[in-house]
């Protein structure tokens, strides 16, 4: 299986500051990788295809970048609505694995 | 407009087989490149990828559970079963059930509320 590892696991950050997620996988996964946001009791939503394509929809202030096997999601202008977790995702292989999360907090 | 959602026990036994479905509106699981995959959620933990069945009956599980595993499609009702055998506590979680048009890396795009399983006795 292809691992996928997240860092930080979790972040504390302010409206306006710009946050960045990394997301590692254990081989090479091209440019296969999702990321997600999930707030809590809610199914997660799509954010980022293709590691670096913006669902329709999502504010412009998510952006994605990467291949290989680093990839990030970086929010510029973090607002209220943004405090959540996000996820990525490798479909390169199956099983396609999720990372484990990273929370992001109100600072 | 597509939409899914997820049905079943909302409490299992130890040793039972839980039965989900995921009954869907928007798209037909015939069309050429279309899937449904399972996505669970223990409580406060990570989501975890569970298998997927694709427009073909093409399907994919995870190794940890492919033994106990297995998902089958209706397509003229609009529906994809999960069957999960011999459930233990380590089973609960939120279950999802999520769409991809199958467009270039599979994006899970649409997912259903999710429905949560207890594993007790």
């Amino acid at each position: 299986d292809i691992q996928m590892t997240q860092s930080p696991s979790s972040l504390s950050a302010s409206v306006g500051d710009r946050v960045i997620i990394t997301c590692r996988a254990s081989q090479s996964i091209s440019g296969y990788l999702t990321w997600f946001q999930q707030k809590p009791g809610r199914a997660p939503k799509l954010l980022i295809y293709a590691a670096s394509n913006l669902h329709s929809g999502v504010p412009s202030r998510f952006s994605g970048g990467g291949s290989g096997t680093d990839f990030t999601l970086t929010i510029n202008s973090l607002q209220l609505d943004d405090f959540a977790t996000y996820y990525c995702q490798q479909s390169y292989t199956a099983p396609y694995t999720f990372g484990g999360g990273t929370k992001v907090d109100v600072k | 407009q597509i939409t899914l959602k997820e049905s079943g026990p909302t409490l299992v036994r130890p040793k039972e087989t839980l039965a989900l479905t995921c009954s869907f509106s928007g798209f037909s699981l015939s069309t050429i490149g279309v899937a449904v995959a399972w996505v669970r959620q223990s409580p406060g933990g990570a989501l975890e990828w569970l298998g997927i069945v694709y427009w073909d009956n093409d399907k994919r599980y995870s190794p940890s559970l492919q033994s106990r595993l297995t998902f089958s499609k209706d397509t003229s009702k609009s529906q994809v079963v999960l069957s999960l055998t011999n459930v233990g506590p380590m089973d609960t979680a939120t279950y999802y059930c999520a769409y991809t048009s199958g467009l270039f890396t599979e994006p899970l795009d649409h997912w259903g509320q999710g429905t949560l399983v207890t594993v007790s006795s």
